[in-house]
Formats: structure tokens, sequence, C-alpha cells
């Protein structure tokens, strides 16, 4: 069926490195992609996101690359601080209003 | 803080009870989702209202679950006979348009 995963359930970095989390995608017709960062005991809180129609988009310290030829989303995070430290999900919208979630990958900065 | 609140925080309760959860999204939200969450997976769609309507239900939303929203303010989740496999985190999310969605903190439910 249609899903949404990322590639790697956890990752951890240096603290100051740049992070790379990856997503994978399988409905082309998904118009909008969205990426959140959720800490323990909070809800998804909205990063940065991208529209079909784009492949790159960059807002503070952190970079979304859509690649739709292979159908991979991926957000990059530079300098990576202790405060990053969450579980990321990347969302796409079909249709205006249908949002579905990946996985997840759980980010670790070690200091 | 996205302004958006739920209540209660957590809910412990006993197989076969009902269970009640409201969420409060801030006044320009005129959308609003209903999702679950189970540990270590993202959240999972309910149901949408734009406004008043309820106009989107998953297939996961047995007839067990009903939405509401009133008044197109507040929303209200119930889960009548709950089960064990009820047991997550129910999460409200408020969007004044198409695009992203301000999550409230969750309601944990336990059922025992």
């Amino acid at each position: 069926g249609e899903s949404v995963g990322l590639h790697l359930p956890t990752l951890s970095v240096q603290e100051g490195d740049n992070s790379i989390i990856n997503c994978a995608y399988s409905n082309s017709a998904s118009d909008y992609f969205i990426w959140y960062k959720q800490e323990s005991g909070k809800g998804p809180q909205f990063i940065i996101d991208i529209r079909s129609n784009m492949d790159k988009r960059q807002g503070q310290r952190v970079t979304v690359l859509l690649n739709k030829t292979v159908k991979h989303l991926s957000l990059q995070i530079a300098a990576t601080q202790p405060g990053d430290s969450a579980v990321y999900f990347c969302a796409d919208v079909r249709r205006g209003n249908q949002f579905y979630f990946g996985t997840g990958t759980s980010l670790t900065v070690i200091p | 803080d996205t302004g958006v609140s739920q209540d209660p925080r957590h809910k412990i309760t006993k197989r076969g009870q009902n269970v009640t959860f409201r969420c409060d999204p801030i006044s320009e939200h005129n959308r609003l989702y209903w999702y679950r969450q189970t540990l270590g997976q993202g959240p999972e769609f309910l149901t949408y209202f734009q406004n008043e309507a309820q106009l989107e239900k998953s297939r996961l939303l047995s007839d067990r679950f009903s939405a509401e929203r009133p008044k197109g303010s507040f929303s209200t989740l119930e889960i009548q006979r709950t089960e064990q496999g009820d047991s997550a985190m129910y999460l409200c999310a408020g969007s004044g348009g198409p695009d992203t969605q301000y999550f409230g903190p969750g309601t944990r439910l336990t059922v025992l």
C-alpha cells in the first residue's frame, strides 16, 4: 500500500556536526511534504515544508531536499545542537487535507 | 507552545469503559485533525473537521470512535467500550489552511 518510511530508525551525531535524516515516500500524488520534530511527551512540531514542484528549501539551520525521481526526501540540520535531539518525522500531504506520517528517526546529539 | 490544548493529558481506564477527550485549537484554526500515535510510530490520521463539518474519517476509526466539533471551535473524541489496543497517544492538530498543522500536547490513554 501507500507508505511513507524512513531509512534509519536511529541516528547519533556529534554536537556541531551536520545531520541528515532521510525519508522515502511511495505516493507520487503527494503535493506537499513536511518535516516535524517531536520531543518526548510533546506533540509534533513543524520544522520545514516543501511543495512537490520544488527540489530544495532552506530554513534556519535546516534544509529539505526533494528528489521526485526516486521519491526521496531528506532533512539536513547544520551544526547540530543538543536541543535538536528528538524524533523526526516526514509527512506527505495529499489532496490538501490528508497527512501521512512515516515511522520516525530518533536523533541523538552527543555533546 | 502552539496554543492548542488537550484535556486530559493522561487517562487511565478499565477495558469496556467509555472515555472522552477534548481539544481546543486556537480561534483561527478552522481545520481540526485527530491522530493516534503508538510508541515508536508516526501519528495515524483518524478524522478531520473543517469548521463543524467532519469531512474525512479514516478506516481506523471504528464505530466505537466518534468525534464532534459542534460549534466549529473545540472538538471531542469519544471512545466507547475501550479495548487494550486503544492504548495510545491521541493527538489533536489545528490548521488555518491546507498546509501545516499545529499539534497539541496529546492525551495519553492507557486501557487496563
